[in-house]
């Protein structure tokens, strides 16, 4: 079956850092990745996503691309900010992101002054 | 973007009680609506998948029985947890979309304990 497996946190940066969060999936069909972030108290929002090889998805600094042949879907940011603590989840869809999604564990991330 | 609202944020209730979880998409019409669950440090698992004045489709394990699925309406599903017990504890959280808008919006959880 589809399954979507991301790095453990929590993940403590320092403002500024450079931030890379791994994910590597498996899936029957030829999927849509997604990331989701979920802040404090509030819902999954969807940050960015990628529906072919190659595809770059990119949000408020944010960016990550679909590779294929590795089966991945990194996330990364350059330069990270305090208002960036939450939790990131990677998801895939086969069909799209209105149909039923697979997740990872969610990864959380802390970044301090 | 779009936005689902989902009450009760917590909740905790007695051991063969139940409870009701609501979901609303605010404003757009939701023709399909996911609950998952989560534990902790594990992934969100989709429980079941509900479409407009259908019968809710049950993922593999999830007693339907247990977990009652209601969507009476374009903006309005429900989950209840019948007889709750312990293990029941857990996070909650519903997810809606429509044709249109080409993703589901989450709502914002619900974090059940049973004591």
């Amino acid at each position: 079956g589809d399954s979507v497996t991301q790095m453990e946190g929590p993940v403590t940066l320092s403002e500024e850092a450079c931030l890379t969060i791994n994910c590597t999936y498996t899936a029957t069909g030829y999927p849509s990745l997604f990331w989701y972030v979920q802040y404090p108290g509030e819902g999954l929002q969807l940050l960015l996503k990628a529906t072919k090889a190659d595809d770059k998805g990119s949000n408020k600094g944010f960016e990550a691309t679909y590779r294929k042949e590795t089966t991945s879907f990194h996330l990364e940011k350059g330069s990270v900010q305090v208002s960036d603590s939450a939790v990131y989840f990677c998801a895939l869809s086969v069909g799209g992101g209105g149909n039923k999604l697979t997740f990872g564990t969610g990864t959380q991330l802390k970044v301090e002054l | 973007g779009a936005v689902v609202s989902q009450h009760p944020s917590r909740v905790i209730c007695k051991s063969g009680t139940s409870v009701k979880i609501e979901c609303r998409s605010l404003d757009f019409q939701a023709t399909t609506m996911f609950w998952y669950r989560q534990f902790p440090k594990q992934s969100l698992m989709l429980m079941a998948t509900s479409n407009e004045g259908s019968k809710a489709t049950y993922e593999q394990g999830v007693e339907k029985d247990k977990f009652l699925i209601n969507h009476a309406s374009l903006t309005l599903s429900t989950l209840t947890v019948t007889s709750a017990h312990p293990e029941d504890s857990s996070f909650y959280i519903c997810s809606a979309r429509t044709a249109s808008l080409g993703e589901a919006f989450f709502g914002q959880g619900t974090r059940l304990t049973v004591v």
